[in-house]
């Protein structure tokens, strides 16, 4: 398996404001997924991000609200730009090795 | 499309079993999943099936799967309190992973 290092771990932002999420994974990965988990809710996935090529955006999600980067095979970063309280949630990254899904510790986001 | 369906809560004595249930709709899934997430804590993984098993034992955890049907459950054996979480299962299709909405599994004294 391989491990995923995300930060920060939680935040507190004013509306209006941007945030950017870093995941940091300790083995090479084709595919890193963002997922979103509302309160009480279950993750709802945003985008898939490859190396080099451009970010997939699930229905509902937008490139505008949510630019992704994914500079190389290890690395990967989510903003949550003009945050409004709405945003709050918590925000995880995810890669696949072999059979198993893992996951950052995610970043719980309060927006006020 | 994808649709992974739960009950949303479940209650069981100390010591009892739990049988937390899951159904889903695409028959392409390669993996289905069982992940636990405890208050303010992240997920883990606490077993997976290949789509080609129909039971796996893991110590305290059996996961049965019913393709046919397309529904999996996940017994928990001897529940004990810091067993209480939500529980997700998620089936892993060649595009993504797709969780189903949990069950919070309460476990009484």
């Amino acid at each position: 398996s391989a491990v995923i290092s995300q930060k920060p771990s939680r935040d507190i932002c004013q509306r209006g404001t941007s945030l950017t999420i870093q995941c940091q994974v300790d083995s090479q990965v084709t595919m890193m997924f963002w997922y979103r988990q509302q309160p009480g809710q279950s993750l709802t996935l945003i985008a898939t991000a490859n190396q080099g090529s451009e970010a997939t955006y699930e229905s509902g999600f937008v490139i505008d609200k949510f630019p992704i980067s994914r500079p190389n095979l290890t690395f990967s970063t989510l903003t949550v730009s003009n945050m409004s309280p709405e945003d709050s949630s918590i925000y995880l990254c995810s890669s696949t090795m072999n059979t198993e899904a893992f996951f950052g510790q995610g970043t719980r986001l309060t927006v006020v | 499309g994808e649709d992974v369906e739960q009950s949303l809560f479940l209650s069981v004595r100390e010591g009892d079993s739990s049988v937390i249930n899951c159904t889903y709709t695409d028959s392409s899934s390669t993996y289905l999943y069982w992940y636990k997430q405890e208050p303010g804590a992240g997920l883990q993984l606490l077993t997976y099936i290949f789509s080609n098993m129909d039971m796996k034992q893991d110590q305290r955890l059996t996961v049965l799967l019913n393709k046919k049907d397309k529904h999996l459950s996940l017994r928990i054996a001897d529940t004990q309190t810091g067993d209480s979480a939500i529980y997700f299962c998620a089936e892993m299709t060649a595009r993504q992973l797709t969780f189903g909405s949990g069950t919070q599994l309460t476990v009484l004294p």
